[in-house]
């Protein structure tokens, strides 16, 4: 089993809609929970971070975090041709001195 | 990029030169550290550093080395470059009092190993 799985898509959603990722991991030791987004060419670009089970929101942005089903997701609400990009979900395991273990993302298209 | 740059940003090579990438911080972040993305792999952390001349290993170490004589810079070298080295190289860094495990990344150096 990866160690961090996501969808690669591509995920279509059009404009104003909402857009769902998922995210699934192995080791039920991890801490600290992470979205970045990574444009075209691009340098990924932290979204959010997140730590507890449930719900972190940031502007059109909400992360879910639920340990016990080892599963983490983004929700980009009123999705805008902006938004289109890379989702990574990233996961740092216990005792790993901050090291991040990537999933292969997941590439969401937002169409006018 | 919070106060990283990477040089070059663009690299072609032979196979068999020795190659030298550059992470420059201004922002004072105790860990540093190197990472390659591919298609179909995605991110792989190739090595980090926790502090000054503390270095350890990611998980695609070989055919790479570091060093890090200084807070601010934190060094990647291809010993010997190899074609499967042609990657997209990543600097990130980490580790302030009010956030000791997110990460911030440069913007990249693309290097083609002939």
């Amino acid at each position: 089993q990866k160690e961090v799985e996501q969808n690669s898509g591509p995920l279509s959603v059009p404009e104003g809609a909402i857009a769902s990722l998922n995210c699934t991991y192995s080791d039920r030791g991890s801490q600290s929970f992470f979205w970045y987004r990574q444009y075209s060419g691009k340098s990924p670009e932290l979204i959010m971070s997140i730590y507890s089970n449930g719900d972190k929101e940031d502007g059109r942005f909400t992360a879910q975090l639920n340990k016990a089903s080892q599963y983490v997701s983004l929700l980009i609400r009123d999705s805008q041709p902006s938004d289109s990009a890379t989702y990574l979900c990233a996961v740092i395991r216990g005792g790993s001195n901050y090291k991040l273990t990537f999933g292969k993302g997941t590439l969401l298209t937002v169409n006018p | 990029d919070a106060g990283i740059t990477q040089s070059p940003r663009h690299k072609v090579t032979e196979t068999g030169t020795p190659v030298t990438l550059r992470c420059h911080q201004t922002e004072n972040h105790r860990y540093m550290y190197w990472y390659r993305q591919d298609p179909g792999h995605g991110l792989r952390l190739i090595h980090y550093s926790y502090g000054v001349k503390d270095t350890d290993k990611g998980e695609v170490s070989d055919g790479y080395s570091v060093s890090r004589s200084k807070t601010e810079d934190f060094l990647l070298t291809l010993e010997s470059a190899t074609s499967s080295q042609t990657s997209v190289y990543f600097c990130a860094i980490g580790g302030t009092k009010s956030s000791t495990d997110t990460q911030y990344f440069g913007p990249g150096t693309r290097l083609t190993v002939l």
